[in-house]
């Protein structure tokens, strides 16, 4: 089952400009975070957000955080071409003795036009 | 520092078959995860192995089954294959030190079956 749920599902923008893709999740988590994935490869790690977080920026990305709502949102920063990927939210889920899995949404789609 | 790899990169078979699919983790790792990730979807949890024993799993059927071995490498098996198996499938390797936090990713396996 989905545990995030990310939107915009796509979302084309000019190179040079924001991109902001949002997340929702069903459960308390204890961090939320991000992953890049290119063309159908494997998934890169972005950024993760502690639950005591409210913002964490890593180079041009800013992760906001609200537990009361649930939510979190993905600011790319002046878009780069290489910035088009599939972008991620993961929270991870207990599953048994110190197990976890991360549970994923179904993603945002991000095309940079150069 | 080496990363995870997967092999094959892409592999067909018809229904029915059985297949295996394999992951050395990262170095230092000691816990491997497997994902199925069907075309435009976000990764599902398959399962995870910890010293060799499976710990903790998803929605999937007896049929996907897993090994680890004593290198923290593991293979990914599945019997009778059917055609909603086809599917990208991510190996993602992690360190019980930190616990709930990142997981680094391979590749992925692209399975068609026919």
């Amino acid at each position: 089952s989905q545990q995030g749920e990310e939107d915009p599902q796509a979302l084309s923008i000019q190179e040079g400009e924001n991109a902001t893709m949002n997340c929702s999740y069903k459960t308390s988590i204890n961090n939320l975070q991000w992953y890049r994935q290119n063309s159908g490869r494997g998934l890169v790690h972005l950024i993760l957000i502690r639950s005591n977080e409210r913002e964490k920026h890593s180079g041009r990305l800013r992760v906001t955080l609200d537990t009361s709502k649930k939510s979190s949102s993905l600011l790319i920063t002046a878009s780069r071409a290489a910035d088009t990927a599939s972008y991620f939210c993961a929270t991870p889920q207990g599953s048994g003795a110190g197990s976890y899995q991360l549970t994923f949404g179904k993603g945002t789609k991000l095309s940079v036009i150069p | 520092e080496t990363g995870v790899t997967q092999s094959p990169t892409h592999l067909i078979k018809t229904r029915g078959q059985q297949v295996t699919l394999r992951c050395s983790s990262q170095s230092g790792h000691n816990t491997v995860s497997w994902y199925q990730q069907a075309l435009g979807q976000g990764p599902q949890f398959i399962f995870q192995y910890y010293r060799e024993e499976e710990n903790g799993r998803g929605n999937f059927p007896p049929r996907f089954s897993g090994l680890q071995f004593p290198n923290y490498s593991s293979e990914l098996n599945v019997n009778a294959l059917e055609l909603d198996d086809s599917a990208l499938y991510l190996c993602a390797s992690s360190s019980t030190d930190n616990a709930q936090e990142t997981q680094y990713f391979g590749p992925g396996t692209r399975l068609l079956v026919l």
